[in-house]
């Protein structure tokens, strides 16, 4: 069956403590693999695309990886202000215009 | 460019009302789709749309419509609301390319059933 599970569920780090989300995939021909980060009370606000196994992408403390089986999400040095959900979603080959989501780590990071 | 709009904010229906939330996008984005977010349960697509006249169904499209006239509007209209269509709704947009398939979100509605 298609589908993306992330962990941990939820995470608590304190400000400069780094760590790694994860997002694991068992899709057929993988076409994309995307992160978000949302805020409560927000939608979903766009970060990355990685489309093949070994690449890498960064954005401020952020940097994701890809695997042919899973994604890390590592976030260094962390602040406050990263505090939100973060998502996985991915796009297959069974059906290029839908994505399946994960359900998100909830990261809280403490002053 | 106000990106991805949505109205309204919140919402309280009764069982067996409908009503049509508004999306509206000034991207020029090709690909448009409704979401709905529920604890547990993640992002779920309802219908979605790959241009001006052309929707299709997601996961979950029991007991919603869509239709698109227009490039920039895509409204989900609720037949007959029911206390399991109480969720958050997230309108997206995209410019649905091959390359570019990152997708930007609304604010969101929250609707609650009764």
């Amino acid at each position: 069956e298609d589908q993306v599970t992330q962990s941990p569920e939820a995470l608590r780090l304190q400000e400069g403590e780094s760590s790694s989300l994860n997002c694991s995939y068992t899709v057929s021909g993988l076409r994309g693999l995307f992160w978000y980060r949302q805020d409560p009370g927000k939608g979903p606000e766009f970060l990355f695309t990685l489309y093949s196994a070994g690449e890498e992408k960064e954005k401020e403390r952020l940097k994701a990886t890809l695997t042919k089986k899973e994604s890390f999400l590592h976030i260094t040095a962390p602040k406050p202000e990263d505090s939100a959900t973060y998502l996985c979603a991915v796009r297959y080959a069974g059906n290029n215009r839908k994505l399946i989501w994960g359900l998100g780590t909830s990261l809280a990071v403490n002053p | 460019n106000a990106g991805v709009t949505q109205t309204p904010k919140f919402q309280v229906l009764k069982t067996g009302q409908s009503m049509t939330l508004q999306c509206a996008q000034d991207m020029n984005h090709e690909y448009m789709s409704w979401y709905r977010q529920d604890p547990g349960m993640g992002l779920r697509l309802i219908h979605y749309s790959v241009g001006a006249g052309i929707t299709d169904q997601g996961e979950v499209p029991n007991g919603y419509n869509v239709s698109r006239s227009t490039t920039e509007d895509f409204p989900l209209r609720l037949l007959s609301a029911a206390p399991s269509q109480t969720s958050v709704y997230f309108c997206a947009s995209s410019s649905g390319t091959l390359t570019s398939y990152e997708q930007y979100f609304g604010p969101g509605t929250r609707l609650t059933v009764t």
